[in-house]
């Protein structure tokens, strides 16, 4: 069985700081890993995902991942966030091959304060 | 762009009385889920569904709970006498699978309230 541990349930930052959210799983298979991104009153985004290659992942505004098998994290950072990305981040697991469900984390709540 | 619709957004209903939670996936998807998030909890699988029939289910997936595809658009889910802890916000999500991997979109969700 697969679990998802994130380690913050509130990270607040400043405007233009730099943030990193963090994401550690337990799995005995090999797995896809995930970010989802869920703003108010809507549902959850796929931010980012890592299935294979490169262990670095973007996303298209400004967010990465790195996978670290070594470490079992998938840790979210950004360089500089901007108000916009207040929202809620979930790190998710699918193994490879399976059904397709998703095991989540508890969620990280962003803060961008002014 | 397509999108996962849910309805309604919110339900109240009253302990044991049945509720069907409805979505609309897009259009030419085949995989189709159902997920819940206690609040403050995590989010958690319920149900994967494929050519008509349940592909995987959680512990949390009882006999009380059911899910249906009635017409070839919705996908239901229906909980036949409800109980307070069934209180949570649910999430349908399809996915197209044209691959050994594809995208889940996520519905806005349903905001379930049992008294």
């Amino acid at each position: 069985a697969q679990s998802v541990t994130q380690l913050d349930s509130q990270v607040p930052v400043f405007e233009e700081a730099p943030v990193e959210l963090r994401c550690n799983y337990s799995s005995s298979v090999s797995v896809y890993l995930f970010w989802y991104v869920q703003y108010p009153n809507q549902g959850l985004q796929l931010l980012l995902k890592y299935l294979s290659g490169s262990t670095l992942v973007e996303s298209i505004n400004g967010f990465e991942a790195e996978f670290n098998k070594s470490q079992t994290s998938f840790h979210l950072r950004k360089p500089s966030v901007h108000i916009s990305d207040t929202a809620e981040y979930f790190c998710a697991v699918s193994d490879i091959g399976n059904t397709g469900k998703l095991i989540f984390g508890q969620g990280t709540t962003l803060q961008v304060k002014p | 762009e397509p999108e996962v619709t849910q309805t309604p957004s919110h339900q109240v209903t009253q302990m044991g009385q049945e509720v069907i939670l409805r979505c609309v996936p897009i259009s030419n998807h085949l995989y189709f889920y159902w997920y819940r998030q206690i609040l403050g909890q995590k989010v958690e699988f319920l149900v994967s569904f494929y050519n008509n029939e349940i592909s995987e289910k959680s512990e949390i997936f009882d006999d009380q709970f059911s899910v249906e595809r009635p017409d070839g658009s919705n996908f239901t889910l229906k909980i036949r006498s409800t109980k307070l802890e069934d209180s949570a916000m649910y999430f349908c999500a399809s996915e197209g699978r044209e691959g050994p991997y594809n995208e889940q979109f996520f519905g806005p969700g349903t905001r379930l309230t049992v008294l």
